[in-house]
């Protein structure tokens, strides 16, 4: 059973700082990592795609990857409130292209 | 790129009746699309992967003489809910990937059909 576990929240942080989104996976063999924003009432829009150990940065948006660990991360520098959403993570393993979401964790960015 | 549209965006249907939701690709080729269905404050459930030319293969629990699926072509699927009862009431969202030749194998969502069974 392939697992995708995130802390559901809500987590708060003050407007401008970094908000810090934690998954973690059980498959050894997954090669393809995504997090995804929900906004309530709306379907998951992608936002960051990564595959090889490290980080990958995108704007405001960095994605850090440890196979070893078997986490993922998502940091977003200087929060605003409209990054306020749920954010999904999702991962895919071998060869397959069916990716096992998280349940998803609420972040709230307040003024 | 890689625009994925649903229509209707929201219905509101007696039960009993059947509900047909489309789910386009607009500007790719999707051989995949995927279902899901989301309660309020639920994660994502995946109903059923959809193929191209094939019959689609549904998740554990999905009855699939309920929810019709069609994906008759590269950037078009159906899904349509049988006999629909107010249980049957969610938000239903199509996606749709690979894109081809692309390293990873991201999933493009539709905005999504909210459905209300009366």
């Amino acid at each position: 059973q392939k697992e995708v576990e995130q802390n559901s929240g809500p987590l708060s942080v003050p407007e401008g700082a970094i908000a810090s989104l934690n998954c973690t996976y059980s498959d050894r063999g997954s090669q393809s990592f995504f997090w995804y924003r929900q906004y309530s009432g709306k379907s998951p829009e992608l936002i960051m795609s990564i595959y090889s150990n490290g980080d990958k940065e995108d704007g405001r948006f960095t994605a850090q990857l440890n196979k070893a660990s078997q986490y993922v991360s998502l940091l977003i520098r200087d929060s605003q409130p409209s990054d306020s959403a749920t954010y999904l993570c999702a991962v895919t393993s071998g060869g397959s292209y069916i990716p096992t979401f998280g349940r998803g964790t609420s972040l709230i960015v307040h003024p | 790129g890689a625009v994925v549209s649903q229509h209707p965006s929201w219905v509101i249907c007696k039960s009993g009746t059947s509900v047909k939701i489309e789910c386009r690709s607009l500007d790719f080729q999707a051989t995949t699309m995927f279902w899901y269905r989301q309660f309020p404050k639920q994660s994502l459930m995946l109903m059923a992967t959809s193929n191209e030319g094939s019959k689609a293969t549904y998740e554990q629990g999905v009855e699939k003489d309920k929810f019709l699926i069609n994906h008759a072509s590269l950037t078009l699927s159906t899904l349509t809910v049988t006999s629909a009862h107010p249980e049957d009431s969610s938000f239903y969202i199509c996606s749709a990937g690979p894109l081809a030749g692309r390293t990873f194998n991201e999933q493009f969502f539709g905005p999504g059909t909210r459905l209300t069974v009366l």
